[in-house]
């Protein structure tokens, strides 16, 4: 049968604006996120990530906010691209000591706009 | 410095049979960790090797597995297969000791079972 699939945000931004895309998460124990860039066809690539002992932490363009407080996360892309469009995924880590085991949230699809 | 390779990309598979995914981490990762992304359910976590041992578990059927390898690459299998099995097989590697560190992905396997 037909698969009803996810409904994901869609964030639509003007060449050149900055984007802000937030996340939400589930385990206050979780203590490493990750952000991820998904292109059509590709898999999720590493954009940036951020230890629960910081609250900001910043790349080329891209800046990650960590509130622990209210289990949110927002990554913020600088100066947005058309190469920037495509689904942005959040993921958290329930186990510690090098384990990988990530949570994704359900995605944000990002469309810049010329 | 390779990335995380998978293959097969494309495979087609009839119900009740069995399939075997393969993936090969980046140069020096000791853990590789497995994923199954649908329009469904999203990227859900299967499971993770380290040093040829799963490490940390997913909640999926038995007919789910995976092994590891002495030089880190990693089988995953399924067998019986079902429509709902049909997706994006996704691995990624990471260097697994220690601290959590990046999580890099593959490609990833486009499985159809028909």
């Amino acid at each position: 049968g037909e698969s009803v699939g996810l409904h994901l945000p869609t964030l639509s931004v003007q060449e050149g604006d900055n984007s802000i895309i937030n996340c939400a998460y589930s385990n206050s124990a979780s203590d490493y996120f990750i952000w991820y860039k998904q292109e059509s066809g590709k898999g999720p690539q590493f954009i940036i990530d951020i230890r629960s002992n910081m609250d900001k932490r910043q790349g080329q363009r891209v800046t990650v906010l960590l509130n622990k407080t209210v289990k949110h996360l927002s990554l913020q892309i600088a100066a947005t691209q058309p190469g920037d469009s495509a689904v942005y995924f959040c993921a958290e880590n329930g186990v510690t000591g090098g384990g990988n085991k990530l949570t994704f949230g359900t995605g944000t699809q990002l469309k810049v706009e010329l | 410095k390779a990335g995380v390779t998978q293959t097969p990309r494309y495979l087609i598979k009839t119900r009740g049979q069995q399939v075997t995914l393969s993936c090969s981490p980046i140069s020096g990762h000791r853990s590789v960790s497995w994923y199954q992304q649908t329009p469904g359910q999203g990227l859900q976590f299967l499971f993770e090797y380290f040093s040829e041992t799963q490490r940390n578990k997913g909640n999926f059927p038995g007919r789910f597995s995976g092994r590891q390898f002495s030089n880190s690459r990693s089988e995953m299998n399924v067998s019986t297969l079902e429509l709902g099995d049909s997706a994006l097989y996704l691995c990624a590697s990471s260097r697994g000791g220690g601290m959590n560190t990046e999580a890099f992905f593959g490609q990833g396997t486009r499985l159809t079972v028909v």
